[in-house]
């Protein structure tokens, strides 16, 4: 059965300094993996995704994710936060075959001045 | 182009009332999915419906109902709402199923539905 786990529910960091957040999946065949972001109020928008083709992935705004088979894992970054990175952020998979997104419980990212 | 249009924005309902939401995808999107989020939580996957045929349920109650029209559109019906109802509805809409290959959803602004 497909799963993903954030493992921060809030992560806090200073305006200019590297973002990491943290996503390992279950998947029991050939995944897709995504990051969502949702600033307060707003629905989500996509930041990025992995379909098995490279498995370092480039997504807007200066965020990156790498793919980790070996890790069952997608970790988030970006080497300078900025003040309106301050969201919340899915990470969500589904495998070939499925209809559904599953998503992670979020991470709550601040960006203190 | 228009995004994920979704109506209405905002309502409040009392419990045991029956409720409608509306999700306009993108066009040329023929899928449509629906899910539930309550503050502090991921998206709970309710619904997806392709080509006007209902594909997929998550793990919801028969209160929980859905249709999509010939022009890709879709509703979202909740009967005898309760307390636990309320939170934010998302509407997702793809080109293919999720699960496809390279097939992403775009998401709505959501509604957000209050049971009082």
């Amino acid at each position: 059965a497909q799963s993903v786990t954030q493992l921060d529910s809030h992560v806090s960091v200073s305006e200019g300094t590297p973002v990491l957040l943290r996503c390992n999946y279950s998947s029991s065949y050939s995944p897709s993996l995504f990051w969502y972001v949702q600033h307060p109020n707003k629905g989500l928008q996509l930041l990025l995704k992995y379909t098995s083709a490279a498995t370092l992935v480039k997504g807007i705004n200066g965020f990156e994710a790498e793919f980790k088979k070996s890790e069952t894992s997608f970790h988030l970054t970006k080497p300078s936060a900025h003040m309106s990175d301050a969201a919340e952020y899915f990470c969500v998979v589904t495998d070939s075959g499925t209809y559904k997104y599953i998503f992670g419980t979020g991470t709550r990212l601040k960006v203190l001045a | 182009d228009a995004g994920v249009t979704q109506s209405p924005t905002h309502l409040i309902k009392t419990r045991g009332q029956h409720v409608t939401l509306r999700c306009s995808p993108i066009s040329g999107h023929k899928s449509v999915s629906w899910y539930q989020q309550v503050l502090g939580q991921g998206p709970q996957f309710i619904f997806q419906y392709y080509e006007k045929e209902e594909r997929g349920r998550g793990n919801f109650p028969d209160r929980f109902s859905a249709r999509q029209f010939p022009n890709y559109s879709s509703e979202l019906n909740v009967n005898a709402l309760l307390l636990g109802d309320s939170a934010l509805y998302l509407c997702a809409s793809s080109l293919t199923t999720p699960g496809t290959p390279n097939t992403e959803a775009f998401f709505g602004q959501g509604t957000r539905l209050t049971v009082v």
